[in-house]
């Protein structure tokens, strides 16, 4: 079963706008991190955030925020005012203690035109 | 900056041929892991290690894939015969010991295409 679901196969916007990209994700572990990554066109992946379990508070660090709703298993992330170098693809990754590996999504392809 | 160092960054090899890549992960890092991203997909792992030991390979095709990581630092993933439904992009990452809240920091990657 996918633990990590991503809807959102590719979002395109004009620079400027907000972008949310949605997560939902599967466990049945009360302990456990949420992660957002970046992946640019030269392929690494780029750490962005982190989330544990325990703390719902949403916060926003510079252009990017997220929304943790452990009652619906979402963890969205947006980026405000938009830049054409925000163009990348976006995977949502779930860490649990039985393994400590990331298990992502399918990820967010996200176009930011000028 | 500290980084995690893969190559080669790509490699076109025939079917039924042998294949290697090579990760060098970030110094004092622990764990190791390496992750196949088909196109379109998100990765997957194939294998993690705890130092020189192998911790979970259970999604490791073991009758043509193989990893090794002999001194706990850097590691090879062999591929031999190569099929074409391996192509795809194998990422490496570490982190400094398994741990639930740490982040992975990947290399970038090798992307293989079997023809």
């Amino acid at each position: 079963a996918q633990k990590v679901t991503q809807a959102q196969t590719e979002i395109s916007v004009v620079e400027k706008e907000d972008v949310t990209l949605d997560c939902v994700y599967e466990t049945r572990d009360t302990t456990y991190y949420l992660f957002w990554y970046k992946q640019p066109p030269s392929g690494e992946l780029v750490f962005l955030i982190r989330r544990n379990s325990f703390d719902e508070q949403n916060e926003i660090s510079g252009r990017y925020s997220w929304n943790f709703q452990k009652s619906t298993s979402s963890f969205n992330f947006t980026i405000t005012a938009s830049q054409v170098v925000d163009s990348a693809v976006y995977f949502c990754a779930l860490s649990e203690p039985n393994d400590y590996k990331l298990s992502f999504g399918a990820g967010t392809t996200v176009t930011v035109r000028a | 900056e500290a980084e995690v160092a893969q190559s080669p960054r790509y490699k076109i090899t025939e079917k039924s041929q042998a294949v290697a890549f090579w990760c060098d992960p970030i110094s004092g890092h622990a764990t190791l892991y390496w992750y196949r991203q088909i196109l379109g997909q998100g990765p997957e792992l194939l294998v993690q290690f705890q130092d020189e030991s192998v911790v979970d390979d259970s999604q490791l095709p073991k009758d043509r894939f193989s990893a090794e990581r002999l001194k706990g630092v850097d590691s090879t993933l062999k591929i031999q015969p190569a099929e074409l439904g391996d192509s795809a992009m194998y990422l490496c990452a570490s982190t400094i010991r398994g741990r639930l809240n740490t982040e992975a920091f990947f290399g970038q990657g090798t992307r293989l295409t079997v023809v």
